[in-house]
């Protein structure tokens, strides 16, 4: 039973770089089929992608976020990681970690339970 | 592209029916995926490719459509139903969300 399950701070300074990390259970993460996607939703708003990574490092990241954005996948730790720089009150947000299917329909099938990120001083 | 929901929100009774609306900007032919989102839940993927019911998903949820008009109808509103759905087009990249409807007890 495959589980996601996100962590990092709660709380980032405006300015600085939110780290988040999701570690993988239940599934391969070098699966062939599957990626590995980020996403988020602000309070009250809907959800937003803003980036997937495959596990041979390939990468696909939302124009909104690009020059902000890096994720990254350990294998061998069965996770992969997002980080976001130059924060601003705009990227408080529920995130999110999920698989993102492979193929045809490259939709998210598994979700992890997402953590809440405040940027605030 | 821009996918846009309507309503934002209703209200129902349970046993009522409930249909859902998604638009896309431009044509995404059937490339698209309904969530159900509980408050303080991830969401979970119900429908795929506009018609194609995920595994363990109630009969009462369907969904239709093709090009720009999307929707999601559940038959017999249940208790466990009042929820937030969204769709999400994956016809081109960037993946797009709509904004949610959020359907609640009348």
């Amino acid at each position: 039973h495959l589980q996601l399950q996100a962590s990092g701070p709660g709380l980032v300074k405006p300015s600085e770089t939110l780290s988040l990390t999701c570690i993988v259970s239940g599934d391969s993460i070098s699966s062939n089929y599957y990626y590995w996607g980020w996403i988020r939703q602000p309070p009250e708003k809907g959800l937003e992608w803003i980036g997937t990574i495959y596990y041979d490092g390939t990468t696909y990241y939302n124009p909104s976020v690009k020059s902000r954005l890096t994720i990254s996948v350990d294998a061998s730790k069965s996770q992969f990681s997002l980080r976001l720089t130059s924060v601003t009150a705009a990227d408080t947000a529920v995130y999110f970690c999920a698989r993102h299917r492979g193929g045809y329909n490259e939709l998210f099938d598994s979700w992890g339970q997402g953590t809440l990120v405040t940027v605030s001083s | 592209i821009q996918m846009t929901q309507s309503p934002s929100a209703l209200s129902t009774s349970v046993g009522g029916r409930v249909t859902i609306t998604c638009r896309a900007s431009q044509s995404i032919h059937r490339w698209l995926a309904w969530y159900q989102q509980k408050p303080g839940r991830a969401p979970k993927l119900l429908i795929y490719e506009a018609s194609n019911l995920e595994g363990g998903v109630p009969s009462r949820f369907s969904g239709s459509g093709s090009g720009t008009e999307f929707t999601l109808t559940i038959s017999s509103l249940q208790p466990d139903d009042f929820a937030t759905y969204h769709c999400q087009q994956y016809n081109a990249y960037p993946w797009t969300f709509g904004q949610g409807t959020k359907v609640e007890v009348k």
